[in-house]
């Protein structure tokens, strides 16, 4: 068990809805990552925030947007599905100020996402 | 912007061989490296990372990665592999500067027959 947790597990959802991932980081985190996983684009990193504050973005599509409360905890929403939307959705945590070389991140479980 | 390339997708083994999976990736300067495992239904997890010093590092569970820097190349070995092993291994990469937001390689999926 890293200690990030995400919910919910599993979401089936169809093409033009919109959603919304939750991860909670670790005890302590201020940063949190957002990443996809789909079987034709690996690992993908979406956007990043520390303690509220959006730090850095990846390819993420106009169509999603994320945010960081106060309580730390991150979502990640992604609107207007489509069916390539259709992945695992990772977030990650780590210690460090705007990550940091020797910054490990620690992973959560997942959501994964099928847009019907 | 750096890339990271892992040549085998696929890599299928019996117990007690040896393994060796490949990891290039781009950029002129200076980078740390990673690699994580995700077993089967679970979360990325660290298997050993590298920053400065001993261009061989140890992980946990018997893995290793050597550190070439002439060949922009960080392969993860283990000598004697587990069914336990099954899992999805992936490569990282983040300059050392700037964002350090790691890049991914694509993964690659080792099945270990018992």
């Amino acid at each position: 068990d890293s200690g990030v947790t995400q919910t919910p597990k599993h979401l089936i959802t169809a093409t033009g809805q919109r959603v919304t991932l939750r991860c909670s980081p670790r005890s302590g985190d201020l940063s949190v990552y957002w990443y996809q996983q789909s079987l034709d684009q690996g690992l993908q990193f979406l956007i990043q925030y520390y303690n509220g504050e959006e730090r850095a973005k990846g390819n993420i599509l106009e169509r999603f947007s994320a945010q960081q409360f106060p309580d730390l905890h991150s979502e990640l929403n992604l609107s207007s599905l489509e069916l390539g939307d259709s992945a695992l959705y990772f977030c990650a945590s780590s210690a460090s100020l705007a990550g940091g070389p020797h910054n490990e991140q620690f992973f959560g479980p997942g959501t994964r996402l099928t847009v019907l | 912007a750096q890339s990271v390339s892992q040549h085998n997708h696929h890599v299928i083994l019996s117990e007690a061989a040896s393994l060796e999976l490949g990891c290039n990736y781009s950029y002129g300067g200076t980078v740390n490296l990673f690699w994580y495992v995700q077993y089967p239904g679970q979360h990325l997890q660290l298997l050993l990372k590298y920053f400065s010093g001993d261009p061989l590092v140890k992980g946990i569970k018997g893995f290793e990665a050597e550190f070439i820097k002439s060949k922009f190349s960080f392969n993860l070995r283990k000598p004697s592999v587990q069914w336990s092993d099954t899992a999805e291994y992936f490569c990282a990469v983040n300059p050392s500067g700037g964002s350090y937001i790691p890049t991914f390689g694509r993964g690659t999926s080792l099945i270990v027959h018992p």
